[in-house]
């Protein structure tokens, strides 16, 4: 079954430190993408990349980087965590073209 | 991307069919309309995607209106464990090697009745 694998289900942080969250997908995926979701605001889309070490921001991209030094690895990385990143976090992979998206089963952060 | 317009939310009897209704009324011809679902704690699943005909999968149907503007996913035989947020997404077309990004709305929340 193919797959899409975030590292940790869940992940407790402090204000300030770096955070590195990582998503590994199996399918040979060419485009690979960063969501966050929060009550009332729905899932909103941080970063994406549709290749190794190609990258496009999202709509909410402030105070997160991404790294994509392999097709089937795309990291978040939060260079200093702050409370209001305490979030779901998602990732999805697809395949280029007019395919859907299959999504891993999330990182839920908390920073304190 | 075209703006959709769903149910807040919707019941259905187990067993039934479930009709989830979705208007996107300034949909454009190069567009396709997508669906997906979340069930609690879980990241969203896909389900169906079409661009202007009927399509029909193991999971759903997805029935587009001539002009467009509005299609109906359809659950056929409705379970507990189709009970789950629905989001109903338009995208414009990412063929060959550009990509398409998906802007998930509030969705409807079908809850499946005993």
């Amino acid at each position: 079954d193919v797959k899409v694998t975030q590292s940790s289900r869940y992940l407790v942080k402090r204000t300030g430190e770096k955070v590195f969250l990582e998503c590994v997908q199996d399918m040979d995926h060419e485009n690979m993408f960063w969501y966050r979701q929060d009550p009332g605001l729905g899932l909103r889309l941080i970063y994406f990349s549709y290749d190794v070490k190609m990258k496009e921001k999202g709509d909410i991209p402030e105070g997160y980087s991404v790294s994509r030094e392999k097709k089937e690895r795309f990291s978040l990385i939060l260079e200093s965590a702050s409370t209001n990143q305490t979030s779901m976090y998602l990732c999805a992979s697809s395949l280029q073209g007019n395919y859907g998206y299959t999504f891993g089963s999330g990182t839920r952060l908390t920073v304190v | 991307d075209a703006k959709t317009t769903q149910p807040p939310s919707m019941d259905c009897a187990e067993g039934r069919a479930a009709n989830l209704p979705c208007n996107h009324s300034t949909i454009s011809g190069n567009e396709y309309v997508y669906w997906y679902r979340q069930i609690h704690s879980q990241g969203p699943q896909y389900i169906i995607h079409g661009l202007k005909n009927n399509e029909t999968n193991e999971m759903a149907s997805l029935i587009i209106t001539e002009d467009r503007k509005s299609s109906t996913l359809i659950l056929p035989h409705a379970t507990l464990r189709d009970t789950a947020v629905y989001y109903c997404i338009v995208r414009a077309n990412a063929g060959g090697t550009s990509y398409g990004k998906l802007t998930f709305g509030q969705g409807t929340i079908l809850t499946v009745h005993p």
